[in-house]
């Protein structure tokens, strides 16, 4: 298994604060994502990025954004925290352009917004 | 953006039966297709991939799924199931528009009765 790391593995916030969640990989992978897991929806992209300080935004980045300024981190904060984005919230890595290569997956945070 | 369709989300099944889970995409350009699958309370781990070649891809449990570009399928298919298949199997697709970008199905949460 690849090593990643997600940090916290269940926070419990209140409406309107900010959070950061964060994703640590020691492969030195170039490609890591940020997806949301909800009932019915499976797995949504947020965010992903393709290297140092290069970042794009998924199907469902409202309300989130990334930065990564080193390649093993990838960071995630919700900037003003909703009920909606109360989740599971998965890191995934991809060592290899052209996306051939096998999606790597963290443990998952577990957020949930009162 | 693409579109991943898994028509069943849940599929019981007896142990020792025959199982298939049905993945339908949307994209008309090439495409990766891959299966992965999550037991309680982990992330998600590849369970096999379709890149290129033969369009029978295999798993080393026993699975195995089918490209079939004209029908836009990739199924997957278990000719005897276990209790330890117990758990729940996504699809995803990755296209030629931007093959680091990766789409998942709802997901199918297969159920193996004793």
């Amino acid at each position: 298994d690849a090593g990643i790391t997600q940090s916290p593995r269940h926070k419990v916030t209140e409406t309107g604060t900010p959070v950061t969640l964060r994703c640590h990989q020691t492969e030195n992978h170039r490609y890591m994502y940020w997806y949301r897991q909800d009932p019915g929806h499976g797995l949504r992209l947020i965010h992903y990025s393709y290297g140092v300080k290069d970042t794009d935004k998924g199907e469902v980045s409202d309300g989130y954004s990334v930065s990564r300024s080193k390649t093993e981190d990838f960071l995630l904060t919700l900037e003003s925290a909703t009920s909606s984005q109360t989740s599971v919230y998965f890191c995934a890595t991809n060592g290899l352009a052209g996306g051939t290569d096998t999606q790597y997956f963290g443990p998952g945070t577990r957020l949930t917004v009162l | 953006a693409q579109s991943v369709t898994q028509l069943d989300s849940q599929v019981p099944v007896f142990e020792e039966a025959p199982v298939e889970l049905r993945c339908n995409y949307s994209s008309s350009v090439s495409v990766y297709l891959f299966w992965y699958v999550q037991y309680p309370n982990q992330g998600l781990q590849l369970l096999l991939k379709y890149l290129s070649g033969s369009t029978l891809v295999k798993s080393i449990n026993g699975f195995e799924a089918e490209f079939n570009k004209s029908q836009t399928s990739f199924h997957l298919r278990k000719p005897s199931v276990h209790i330890s298949d117990t758990a729940e199997y996504f699809c995803a697709v990755s296209t030629g528009y931007n093959f680091n970008k990766f789409y998942f199905g709802s997901g199918t949460k297969l159920n193996v009765k004793p």
